[in-house]
């Protein structure tokens, strides 16, 4: 079965530091990889997505992923990070072969200090 | 209004007790699911749907049911909730565009949050 791991549960950081959160998967196949947020009490958006082509994708609000397919890998970046990006962070992957639900890890919660 | 509505939003109950938390969608989309949020375990796929006559178990159904009685209605029920089923449930869609390609974006409702006392 695909799994899914998020190296940091934790992470706090001052505001304008940088950002890089990790993602692994255990897929070795064909995979469409995702990054969603969750901003406190609220449901969890949509950040970035992966699905073909260029390995770099960037998302909204300044964010961008990297896909290291030999690394299994699909870590979270951005340069520098402001207070309104304190939230929690889920990677998620999926294969792309048709009927699989979404997996996701277990999230990394981001404390933004001023 | 939101695409992905759930009902309620904070519920508390006894152990015991029948609970069903409902999901209504506007978005047109053929699959839905139902997922718990616990602190740390990140999200976790109770059951989904890909039609109206499709009923799939997630990873952890044990306990629950679920009813799809419309495309735009996929509910989840607990036929007797006990307290470790306190949790923060989320109802999704995906966007039948590009589901089929395995590439499941999905669209969250606001979440319902219950406690089992």
């Amino acid at each position: 079965a695909q799994s899914v791991s998020q190296h940091n549960h934790h992470v706090i950081l001052s505001e304008a530091a940088s950002l890089e959160l990790g993602c692994n998967y255990s897929y070795g196949g064909t995979v469409n990889l995702f990054w969603y947020v969750q901003y406190p009490g609220q449901h969890l958006q949509l950040l970035l997505k992966y699905f073909s082509g260029d390995p770099l994708v960037k998302g909204i609000k300044g964010f961008e992923a990297e896909f290291i397919k030999s690394k299994f890998s699909f870590n979270l970046r951005k340069p520098s990070v402001q207070w309104s990006d304190t939230a929690e962070y889920f990677c998620a992957v999926t294969r792309n072969s048709g009927n699989t639900p979404l997996v996701f890890g277990k999230g990394t919660r981001l404390s933004v200090i001023a | 209004d939101a695409d992905v509505t759930q009902t309620p939003r904070n519920r508390i109950t006894k152990t015991g007790k029948r609970i069903m938390l409902e999901c209504s969608q506007t978005k047109g989309h053929d699959r839905m699911y139902w997922y718990r949020q616990d602190p740390g375990l990140g999200l976790r796929l109770i059951y989904y749907s890909f039609d109206v006559k499709d009923i799939n178990k997630g990873e952890i159904s044990d306990g629950y049911s679920v009813s799809r009685q419309a495309q735009a209605k996929f509910s989840l029920s607990l036929e007797s909730a006990i307290p470790n089923q306190t949790a923060l449930y989320f109802c999704a869609t995906s966007d039948p565009l590009t589901a089929s390609s395995g590439a499941n974006v999905l669209t969250f409702g606001a979440g319902s949050r219950l406690t089992v006392l």
